[in-house]
């Protein structure tokens, strides 16, 4: 119940590729959907949110898609770039303030 | 934008040497500090949740005497991790969240600590 279970672990895509990293979740008490991009030896870093009265959110490249009666979202990254080569781990906010994080996908974007 | 400090980066030490680790939120008062472990290639794992002026809330497992955790003002919480051993080698990441709004509001994290006990 208190679980997000992410997809895929790891994704290879090339320079100007979306990839498309997904998450679900089964406690509807989840009300804020973060999604957090790691660099190695850095701490995560909020990258664009969602609440699940909305079924999509852009910021720049990034964008959430929303499916709140399957209880999934997903994160796009539009034109992917070298940079973008990170960890993604998406997450849900529990009614306690807790943050549930995903298992993380690990991203490579190959010139 | 939201921005905590955490310090040091990194520490190595000898095994029974305890360590402090401190979190800052730079820019805005945080009441709730959040701990997580986290080991290479996995997700990070909640240790405990910090709250000004009280004690803090350990989850299931984790050893409140082995790791203390003071958080005396707004802006300011530390994790102590006493007599370190090397099991107790990870990287360990601070969060304090935005103040307003309530428990749905975004946690802003620090860069870490690598802790290595040798």
């Amino acid at each position: 119940q208190q679980q997000v279970k992410q997809s895929p672990q790891s994704l290879i895509v090339q320079k100007g590729g979306i990839p498309i990293i997904n998450c679900a979740y089964e406690n509807t008490a989840f009300d804020y959907f973060p999604w957090y991009q790691q660099f190695p030896g850095k701490g995560p870093a909020l990258l664009i949110a969602i609440r699940p009265d909305v079924s999509e959110k852009k910021e720049g490249r990034f964008t959430i898609s929303f499916n709140k009666s399957a209880k999934q979202f997903s994160l796009h990254i539009m034109d992917s770039q070298p940079g973008d080569s990170a960890t993604y781990f998406c997450a849900a906010i529990s009614n306690t303030g807790k943050l549930i994080f995903g298992q993380g996908t690990t991203l490579q974007v190959k010139p | 934008g939201a921005v905590v400090s955490q310090h040091p980066s990194r520490v190595i030490c000898k095994s029974g040497t305890s360590v402090k680790i401190e979190c800052r939120s730079l820019d805005f008062q945080a009441t709730t500090m959040f701990w997580y472990r986290q080991f290479p290639k996995q997700s990070l794992m909640l240790m405990a949740t910090s709250n000004e002026g009280s004690k803090a809330t350990y989850e299931q497992g984790v050893e409140k005497d082995k790791f203390l955790i003071n958080h005396a003002s707004l802006t300011l919480s530390t994790l102590t991790v006493t007599s370190a051993h090397p099991e107790d080698s990870s990287f360990y990441i601070c969060s304090a969240r935005e103040p307003t709004g309530g428990v749905g509001q975004p946690q802003h994290f620090g860069d870490g600590t690598r802790l290595s006990i040798l």
